[in-house]
């Protein structure tokens, strides 16, 4: 389904530029994160919020910045890209409260490589 | 920090064979566990989610999975696999209280007709 839908959807860049990537949601829910997917690594976790205006450092978040001015909206940035950036973005939300409505719903990804 | 351990890194089986993927974490308290399942070319999708009950989950498309406390492991299982199965798979965990997932390195399953 496109509840959840990343722009770009793919994106070749170089070395030092300024890349965005965005993510929006149609189900309402409070919170989002971005995650890289690499071979053999995983998802790993980026950033994340719970609100507009809350973030929260992850695993892996040197070198990438991120906003939430909209509760529907989480972007990630990469202020000067390097080579080893190239990887899968995803982005995921989730409901706020106890369970069972914690569980992710992901984006399609975006695939990012850095020349 | 939790962690979250997938030992079997890339799996092949023939059609109709039994599958049996580990899962284990590394944390003592209450936690919430998920497996997802990525398609070729496509993003993660939930297969199943324990949180409370019955250890033993049924989720989409034939799979289940079992939570066993005392092995801190939460298994997935499914008892005849088809092509379509094909996929990459990730276990994850999130405590109770807290606030992040942590997801495994993924196996990768390859179903021969």
């Amino acid at each position: 389904d496109a509840d959840v839908t990343q722009t770009p959807r793919n994106r070749i860049t170089k070395t030092g530029k300024r890349i965005m990537l965005e993510c929006s949601q149609t189900k309402g829910h409070d919170r989002m994160y971005w995650y890289r997917q690499d071979p053999g690594l995983g998802l790993q976790l980026i950033y994340y919020s719970f609100d507009v205006k809350d973030i929260n450092k992850g695993e892996i978040s040197d070198g990438y910045s991120v906003s939430r001015q909209a509760q529907a909206k989480f972007s990630l940035s990469l202020e000067s890209a390097i080579p080893n950036q190239t990887a899968l973005y995803f982005c995921a939300t989730s409901e706020s409260g106890t369970p069972p409505h914690n569980e992710q719903f992901f984006g399609p990804g975006t695939r990012l490589t850095v020349l | 920090a939790q962690s979250v351990s997938q030992h079997n890194h890339h799996v092949i089986l023939s059609e109709a064979a039994s599958l049996e993927l580990g899962c284990n974490y590394s944390y003592g308290g209450t936690v919430n566990l998920f497996w997802y399942v990525q398609y070729p070319g496509q993003h993660l999708q939930l297969l199943l989610k324990y949180f409370s009950g019955d250890p033993l989950v049924k989720g989409i498309k034939g799979f289940e999975a079992e939570f066993i406390k005392s092995k801190f492991s939460f298994n997935l299982r499914k008892p005849s696999v088809q092509w379509s199965d094909t996929a990459e798979y990730f276990c994850a965990v999130k405590a109770r209280t807290g606030n992040q997932f942590y997801f495994g390195t993924g196996t990768s399953l390859t179903v021969i007709p």
